[in-house]
C-alpha cells in the first residue's frame, strides 16, 4: 500500500521560533498533499491544500503567513509554523492524494506533535 | 450544508457483538467512499475504500454502500477492544476537484 511519511513525529520548540514539518510519499507521486491540525479529542481541521508547484490554498481563518507551506516536488510538502506560540501546539498531521485508475485516495502520515514552550 | 454526516457518538457495543457505523453524504455525484480508523493520538489509517453499490468485505469489516439513499456503512464483526478508535467516513465530491471531504466520525468503545 501507498505510505506517507512525516517527520518530526514530535517537537519542542521556544515560542517565538519557527519548526519545520516534512511529508513525504514514499511510493508514489503526489500532486495534491494536505495538511491538518488536530486537537485533543477534536476533529481533523483541514488548515490547507499544498499543490506541487503552485501556491497552497487556505482554509478560512488560517494564517498563511504563519503557515507556510511549499510543495517544492512530487514527493515533498512542508508545513514551517512561523514565530510559534504555546497555542500553537498540536497534533499536524499530513496526507497526500494517491491518484489511480481505480479512484483517489487519501494516506496520512503518521503526525506531528508539537509542542511550543 | 454539511456534505458528509455521522453520528459523533460515543457508539458502545459489547465485545464479539456487530458494531455498524453509519454514514450519509449529500452530494448525488460522489463516486469514492472511504472509512478510515482512528486511534487517539494517532494519525488516521484507511481501513475500507468501496466505489460501487452493495457490500465489500474485508476480513472482519464490511462496508456498504447504497448510493441511491446516499448513505455508506461500515459493519465490524466480532468486534474487539482493540477496535475501540474514531472510525472516519471520507467521500470524493467530484465537482471536477477530485478532492475528498471527511466526516467528523464516530467514536466506537467496544465493552470488554
Amino acid at each position: 500500500g501507498a505510505v506517507v511519511s512525516q517527520h518530526p513525529s514530535r517537537v519542542i520548540c521556544k515560542s517565538g521560533t519557527s519548526v519545520k514539518i516534512e511529508c513525504r510519499s514514499l511510493d508514489f507521486q503526489a500532486t495534491t498533499m494536505f495538511w491538518y491540525r488536530q486537537f485533543p479529542k477534536k476533529s481533523l481541521m483541514l488548515m490547507a491544500t499544498s499543490n506541487e508547484g503552485s501556491k497552497a490554498t487556505y482554509e478560512q481563518g488560517v494564517e498563511k503567513d504563519k503557515f507556510l507551506i511549499n510543495h517544492a516536488s512530487l514527493t515533498l510538502s512542508t508545513l514551517t509554523v512561523t514565530s510559534a506560540h504555546p497555542e500553537d501546539s498540536s497534533f499536524y498531521i499530513c496526507s497526500a492524494e494517491a491518484r489511480r485508475n481505480s479512484g483517489n485516495t487519501i494516506y496520512f502520515g503518521e503526525g506531528s506533535w508539537l509542542t511550543v514552550v | 450544508q454539511k456534505e458528509v454526516e455521522q453520528n459523533s457518538g460515543p457508539l458502545s457495543v459489547p465485545e464479539g457483538a456487530i458494531a455498524s457505523l453509519n454514514c450519509t453524504y449529500s452530494d448525488r455525484v460522489s463516486q469514492s467512499f472511504f472509512w478510515y480508523r482512528q486511534y487517539s493520538g494517532k494519525s488516521p489509517e484507511l481501513i475500507m475504500s468501496i466505489y460501487s453499490n452493495g457490500d465489500k468485505e474485508d476480513g472482519r469489516f464490511t462496508a456498504q454502500l447504497n448510493k441511491a439513499s446516499q448513505y455508506v456503512s461500515l459493519l465490524i464483526r466480532d468486534s474487539q477492544p482493540s477496535d475501540s478508535a474514531t472510525y472516519l467516513c471520507a467521500v470524493t465530491r467530484l465537482r471536477g476537484d477530485d478532492k475528498i471531504i471527511f466526516g467528523k466520525g464516530t467514536r466506537l468503545h467496544i465493552l470488554p
